[in-house]
């Protein structure tokens, strides 16, 4: 069955240390996107991506960095991991857009980080 | 600005009905969606309205006003498992989502 999985999980750092999260899919969706969720928010988006080579920044980009080098992978990098990026962070997936649009988003697991 | 609105909290009672609002202001309007997300997991998919009506999925239904700019979300025959929170999210005009913070829904026997 097709999935998308991130990882690691669970992670804690310390500030100021470059952490990367992996997201990888296997629906070959064409969109891609990172998303951040803290209490008292909705789901904030950091980067998207619509394809190969393709990368957008969301509303809470700043300290955010992804690539996409292949359609089933966008890691999402901390340059610099600060306090204020402790979140659960949660990669989705979705076809890519037409006139018919379902907008349904397929979410992995959520990877909660701590910065310390 | 772009905002949605959406109860904090709600509580019902298993076997009952529960309707959960929610007011969107958005740049444009390309449907309203509905996700489902127990404590601790990810979101999934539940409704999608882009037209004016009620969309009905077995116990859940969706309800859409574009004029009002509000959606509801109803939940029949509640069930334990039916604890969880519900996000509303709408897409702009650039099919950007915008999302509300969620309703925490709580099942009491």
């Amino acid at each position: 069955d097709a999935e998308i999985t991130q990882s690691p999980r669970h992670k804690i750092t310390e500030t100021g240390r470059q952490v990367t999260l992996a997201c990888h899919q296997t629906w070959n969706h064409n969109n891609m996107f990172w998303y951040r969720q803290d209490l008292g928010h909705g789901l904030r988006l950091i980067h998207y991506s619509y394809g190969v080579h393709d990368t957008n920044k969301g509303e809470v980009s700043d300290g955010y960095s992804v690539s996409r080098s292949n359609t089933e992978d966008l890691p999402l990098t901390l340059e610099s991991a600060a306090s204020s990026q402790t979140s659960v962070y949660f990669c989705a997936s979705s076809e890519g857009r037409s006139e018919i649009y379902t907008g349904e988003l397929f979410f992995g697991e959520g990877s909660r980080l701590t910065v310390l | 600005g772009q905002n949605i609105d959406q109860p904090t909290e709600m509580t019902a009672t298993e076997g009952a009905i529960v309707q959960i609002n929610c007011t969107y202001q958005t740049s444009g309007f390309n449907g309203l969606f509905w996700y489902q997300q127990h404590a601790g997991e990810a979101p999934t998919f539940l409704s999608y309205n882009v037209l004016d009506g009620l969309e009905e999925k077995g116990r859940f239904s969706s309800f859409l006003s574009r004029s009002k700019g509000y959606s509801y979300l109803l939940l029949k025959e509640l069930q334990m498992k039916d604890s969880a929170s519900y996000l509303c999210a709408a897409h702009d005009s650039n099919y950007q989502l915008i999302w509300g913070a969620g309703t925490k829904l709580i099942i009491k026997p």
